[in-house]
Formats: structure tokens, C-alpha cells, sequence
């Protein structure tokens, strides 16, 4: 079945430290994204990408990184400038289709915790 | 993307239907309503959208308003399984571009 995988679903890092965290979909969209979640908040945006070896900044880019070498994956790096790491963090993709109307597919997330 | 409105939490009893309102006044003509719906600690999961015209799919039923500015999502046999936070989203439509812009959502508590 197609979908997006993340992992892992848990990830415990220590300050300081720098953390990759996986995202892989299998459904041919060209375009993905990254979130993250705080408790009880909605989503806000990290990363996007709509092509491959393309990237751009989304609200709260600052001590996050990305890369899209391939289609399928696009990996997010928590870097030790995130002050505040701790949170739920979800990846997402869709077709990259001017004018059609598709829905977002999502993965079930990664929880980050820094100890 | 245009602001929305929802209220941060509702009850249904089980079996009933739920019907969760929406308010986008500023929408513009070229704007859509998503809705989607996210089960504690999992990712959203997309339910359906329109333009102006009602639409229905197997999850769900969609009202928009004549003036589109306020829509109402109808789940109408709901269970246990539909509890979760439903967000609206109002955007231009196709995918890709620039992302999704997720509010607080209505909490959406189905009582036994």
C-alpha cells in the first residue's frame, strides 16, 4: 500500500546534540512537507519541498534542515540551535498538480524528546 | 490562505450525527474548504473538501453556504472512532505550493 513512513516514532536526544529525523513516501508526489506539533496546538510548518534538490523555508524554519535527494525521502535534521526541540513532528506530501484538488497525505509522526 | 473559525470543543453522543461548523468569512473566490481530522498522537487524516457546491464521500457530508463564507462538516452516524480534533482549512486549491495552515481545530468528543 502506498503511504509515508516516519522514523523512528520515538527519539530521545540529549542537548546539544543533532538529530535526523526520516521521512520516505511511496505515492509519487512530488511535493513534501514538515510539521511540528506542540500540545494542544495545531500545526505549524517547518520545511516544504516541491521538487527534488529544492527546499524553502516555512514559519519556523530557524534550527531545522533539510534535504530532497530523491522524491521519496526528505529527511529533517533538529540541529542543537533549536532551543526548544521537544515535540511531535510530522511529515506530509501531495501531487504537485496546478489546479487539481488533492488532499495532503500525512504520516503518524515522530515524538522528539530532549533529556 | 484565509482565516477560519471553529469552536474549540463539541460533544456528540454516539450514533448521532455530528455536525461541526466553520466560519471563513474572507474566503475568496478561489479558495477551498479542506477538512481534516487528527486521532490523538497520529497524523491528520484528510475527510473531504469543496468549492460552493455540497459534496459527500463515505467519511462525511460537507454543507458550504450560499455566500461561502461558513460551512458545516457532517459526520452522520458518529462512533467512538470519530472522536479527535477536526480542523478546517480554507486555501486555494491544488496541491503542493506552500503548505497547509492547521488552527487549534474543534476537539470533537463522542459520548457512549
Amino acid at each position: 500500500d502506498g503511504g509515508i513512513t516516519q522514523s523512528p516514532k520515538y527519539l530521545f536526544r540529549k542537548e546539544g546534540q543533532n538529530v535526523t529525523l526520516s521521512c520516505e513516501q511511496n505515492l509519487n508526489h512530488d511535493a513534501m512537507y514538515w510539521y511540528r506539533q506542540d500540545p494542544g496546538q495545531g500545526l505549524r510548518l517547518i520545511y516544504y519541498s516541491q521538487i527534488v534538490n529544492d527546499f524553502q523555508k516555512g514559519d519556523i524554519a530557524e534550527g531545522y534542515s533539510v534535504s530532497r535527494e530523491k522524491k521519496e525521502s526528505f529527511p529533517l535534521t533538529v540541529t542543537s540551535a533549536q532551543k526548544n526541540p521537544t515535540a511531535f513532528y510530522l511529515c506530509a506530501s501531495s501531487p504537485q498538480l496546478t489546479g487539481a484538488n488533492y488532499g495532503y497525505t500525512f504520516g503518524s509522526g515522530t515524538r522528539l524528546t530532549v533529556v | 490562505d484565509a482565516k477560519t473559525t471553529q469552536p474549540p470543543s463539541m460533544d456528540c453522543a454516539e450514533g448521532r450525527a455530528a455536525n461541526l461548523p466553520c466560519n471563513h468569512s474572507t474566503i475568496s473566490g478561489n479558495e477551498y474548504v479542506y477538512w481534516y481530522r487528527q486521532i490523538h498522537s497520529q497524523g491528520p487524516q484528510y475527510i473531504i473538501h469543496g468549492l460552493k457546491n455540497n459534496e459527500t464521500n463515505e467519511m462525511a457530508s460537507l454543507i458550504i453556504t450560499e455566500d461561502r463564507k461558513s460551512s458545516t462538516l457532517i459526520l452522520p452516524h458518529a462512533t467512538l472512532r470519530d472522536t479527535a480534533v477536526y480542523y478546517c482549512i480554507v486555501r486555494v486549491g491544488g496541491g503542493g505550493a506552500d503548505g497547509l495552515t492547521f488552527g487549534k481545530g474543534t476537539h470533537l468528543i463522542i459520548q457512549p
